[in-house]
Formats: C-alpha cells, structure tokens, sequence
C-alpha cells in the first residue's frame, strides 16, 4: 500500500539553527512533492513544490531537495526563528488513474525557542 | 483577494440531521476537493472534483456526497450524520496547471 512517513516526533531546536524535516514514500511514483506548513486550527498553506527531475529547490529561506532512489524529500529551514513554529505536511500526486489526488503524510511538529 | 471559503466554520449536530459544508473559491480553479483532518491520522481525501459535473471518491468517501453545478462551489453534503463524521473539515481548490492547493480555514463539525 501506498505510505507517506514523516516524523511523528516533534522537532525541537533553537532559533538559528536549520531545521530538517525528512519526508520518506513507498508505492508512489510521484511527477512532484510539496511542503505545506499548518497553523494549529488553521488550513494549510502552500510552501514548495519540487518535480521529479528536480534535485533541489529554494525560496528564501526554505530549501528543499528530492531525491526519487531513495523516495525521500528533506526540508530544511534555515536560521530558524520562533515564528516558523508549526507542523510542516509533505504531500504527494497519487497518480490516480481516474483523476488528480494529492495525499499528505501526517506531518511533523516543528518548535522553535529562542 | 483569492480565497477558499467554507461555511459554517463551527456547527453541533445531533446524529441524523442532514447537514451541508459549503465551498466557495474566488481564483477560477478547474479542481477542488474536501478533506477531513483527525488527530493521528492526518489528512485524507474525501471527495474531489476535476472540473463541473465531475466528481470522484477519494479515500474516505462513505457517508459523504458532493456535488459540482458550479465551478466555484463545491458543498459537502453529509445526509445523516454520525458521530464518526466528527472531524475537522477542509476544502482546497488548485489550478491544475499549477499544482498547489490553497485551502480554506476549515469547519470543525461535532456529531452528537
């Protein structure tokens, strides 16, 4: 069956250091990936999107990388500030025959402290 | 501005009573899809449209219908609620040239 698996942990770390949040997939054959943050009680909101012949991508100060052999997406944040506190959402095509699907795993909690 | 807007975005209900999310998206996207996020078990699909009168099952579509008549709107109808449908509801919408789903703030549902 098809799997998304991002950490289920919490990720604490100081305010300056990078974070790194690690998307892995199983049964997926995926055109593209996509990083999504989330605000507690809040919808998600679009970060990223890297395609499959695409080894890494950057917008400020976010950068992800795609790596198709190992089926996994690192998501990096650099000189992390308390207000990039939240959980981050990998997300991927499903290659449905019958249409579009996008599935997420269920993210990963990232706590920033100054 | 653009945005994906739902209604309600807190509503009780008691077991049975036929109920309607509404869905509205102001960027012109040919696809929209509801999902409902529950603790431990993240996002899933429930229902998702490609375009007007077409719409297909996503994961978790028993007890759900929708309908697309509009490009812009999207309801989701649960004809008889029950407890299990208390969730957290979202509704994206995405260009599907682009990829990317802007979400709406959602609608916390509570089944009694």
């Amino acid at each position: 069956s098809q799997k998304i698996e991002q950490n289920s942990e919490a990720l604490n770390i100081q305010e300056g250091k990078t974070a790194t949040l690690t998307c892995n997939y199983t049964n997926y054959s995926p055109a593209y990936l996509q990083w999504y943050r989330q605000d507690p009680g809040r919808g998600p909101v679009f970060l990223l999107l890297i395609r499959e012949n695409e080894k890494e991508k950057r917008k400020e100060r976010l950068k992800v990388t795609f790596d198709t052999t190992l089926k996994q997406s690192l998501f990096h944040i650099t000189a992390s500030q308390p207000a990039d506190s939240a959980t981050y959402l990998c997300a991927l095509d499903a290659n449905s025959n019958s249409g579009y699907a996008l599935n997420f795993g269920k993210g990963t909690s990232l706590l920033v402290t100054p | 501005e653009a945005q994906v807007t739902q209604n309600p975005r807190y509503l009780i209900t008691v077991t049975g009573k036929k109920l309607t999310v509404t869905c509205s998206q102001n960027m012109n996207h040919e696809y929209m899809s509801w999902y409902r996020q529950d603790p431990g078990l993240g996002l899933r699909q429930i229902y998702y449209s490609m375009n007007v009168e077409v719409t297909d099952k996503g994961d978790v579509p028993e007890g759900y219908k929708v309908s697309r008549k509009e490009k812009r709107n999207f309801p989701l109808i649960l004809e008889s609620p029950s407890p299990n449908q208390t969730s957290l509801y979202f509704c994206a919408s995405s260009s599907l040239i682009a990829g990317e789903l802007f979400f709406g703030e959602g609608s916390r549902l509570t089944v009694l």
